[in-house]
């Protein structure tokens, strides 16, 4: 069956440091891939997607690409600021597929120090 | 600001009290959703309207009962509920029922669920 797995958190960094948060994925089919994000007291916003292989999805200075070879779809930002604090989902969506068969990953926490 | 609003924010209710959570939409999506998050959790999906009917009914316990009334609107009736049912209930809504491919969910910013 689709699987997502996300590297362990809470993840600490300081202002302005490179940020990687590891996703990787298991599908039968040709899934899309999204980064959710939950900041403190708020529901899950779309950060970005990617629908095929080799897509990169851009948003806010984040950015990742579809790795079909190595099934990953890694989240990276240059320079981390104190307002992306917050926690980051990976997820994946089959082709065809309803709601029900959207795949979170287990979330990773971010903080970022001043 | 979030395009899915969900009232109350914070609702604290005992075991033998019936609420309602409310959430509306107004992007024409023809798909609405209820999720409940533990803490540190990822979404759990409850319930799936499409074109206004019930779709995905994932084996919640019948204490949580959904309504669409329309398109833009969709309730959670919530009777006899147990202290393990405390979460954060989100509402999402998509584009496109039949696939989520390419039509992301929008999430609400939740209400707050305390049951004493």
């Amino acid at each position: 069956g689709n699987s997502v797995t996300q590297m362990e958190g809470p993840v600490t960094l300081s202002e302005e440091a490179f940020l990687t948060i590891n996703c990787t994925y298991t599908a039968t089919g040709y899934p899309s891939l999204f980064w959710y994000v939950q900041y403190p007291g708020e529901g899950l916003q779309l950060l970005l997607k990617a629908t095929k292989a080799d897509d990169k999805g851009s948003n806010k200075g984040f950015e990742a690409t579809y790795r079909k070879e190595t099934t990953s779809f890694h989240l990276e930002k240059g320079s981390v600021q104190v307002s992306d604090s917050a926690v980051y989902f990976c997820a994946l969506s089959d082709r065809g597929s309803s709601a029900s068969k959207i795949i979170f990953g287990s979330g990773t926490r971010l903080s970022i120090r001043p | 600001d979030t395009e899915v609003t969900q009232t109350p924010k914070h609702l604290v209710m005992g075991m033998t009290n019936k609420k309602s959570l409310k959430c509306e939409q107004h992007m024409g999506h023809r798909a609405m959703y209820w999720y409940k998050q533990k803490a540190k959790k990822p979404p759990e999906l409850m319930f799936v309207y499409s074109y206004e009917k019930l779709s995905i009914n994932e084996s919640v316990p019948s204490r949580f009962s959904p309504e669409c009334p329309n398109s833009s609107l969709l309730n959670l009736h919530l009777h006899a509920l147990q202290p393990e049912d405390s979460a954060l209930y989100l509402c999402a809504s998509s584009r496109n029922p039949d696939s989520t491919y390419n039509s992301p969910l929008h999430f609400g910013n939740g209400t707050r669920l305390t049951v004493t």
